[in-house]
């Protein structure tokens, strides 16, 4: 199985920038599609997809959240972070079956 | 507006069987992928099953493989997980979600305790 690797926890201040990593074991790029996408999970909340395909921002979703990566290390950036981007950040790859997320990672504000 | 709504959790003895169903509402049913994946109490995300749009096609990992069982009605808009021989460590919150090889759509999700 691919493993996806996130750092547990960040701490970030209102207003400044968060990056947020996650690499893959192994490539999760094919050709042109880098199969790596991001959602957002709140407290008691279902997760929210936010960025498909690395770099790709889903409907409805603010552009002050991006993506980008390839191969094996992908990152998530939030700029400017809000109150409301306080939340756990997971990464998922769909390269191989099994589909596999990473662990995680809190957004704690500083 | 998408919606997909999880129904079927509960609490159940180890061994036993449980049938999720999860309605969807608001996009061309037969036309999706259809998932489920669950979280356990205060950890992370596993994929669980995968379905294509016929319903002919299933997917699962190990750690399900030969116990869970994915279907799907597209005349009801209806995809199930029908859960046996269920153990302890399949105690978590099940989401179905819709996508493609990522998944864009998720339930709020339904509760399983497995306990005796």
């Amino acid at each position: 199985d691919i493993v996806l690797t996130q750092s547990p926890a960040l701490a970030v201040s209102l207003g400044q920038r968060a990056t947020i990593s996650c690499r893959a074991s192994q490539s999760v790029s094919i050709s042109r599609y880098n199969l790596m996408h991001w959602y957002q999970q709140k407290p008691g909340q279902q997760p929210k997809l936010l960025i498909y395909r690395a770099s790709n921002l889903a409907s409805g979703i603010p552009a002050r959240f991006s993506g980008s990566g390839s191969g094996t290390d992908f990152t998530l950036t939030i700029n400017p972070v809000q109150a409301d981007d306080i939340a756990t950040y997971y990464c998922q790859q769909s390269r191989e079956s099994p589909n596999t997320f990473g662990a995680g990672t809190k957004l704690e504000l500083k | 507006e998408v919606q997909l709504v999880e129904t079927g959790g509960g609490l159940v003895q180890p061994g036993r069987s449980l049938k999720l169903s999860c309605v969807a509402s608001g996009f061309t049913f037969s036309s999706y992928w259809m998932y489920w994946i669950r979280q356990a109490p205060g950890k992370g995300l596993e994929w669980v099953s995968s379905i294509n749009t016929d319903g002919g096609s299933t997917y699962y990992p190990d750690s399900v493989k030969g116990r869970f069982t994915i279907s799907r009605d597209n005349a009801e808009n209806t995809v199930y997980l029908q859960m046996n021989s269920l153990r302890s460590e399949d105690t978590a919150t099940y989401y179905c979600a819709k996508g493609k090889d990522y998944f864009d759509y998720w339930g709020q999700g339904v509760m399983v305790t497995v306990s005796s």
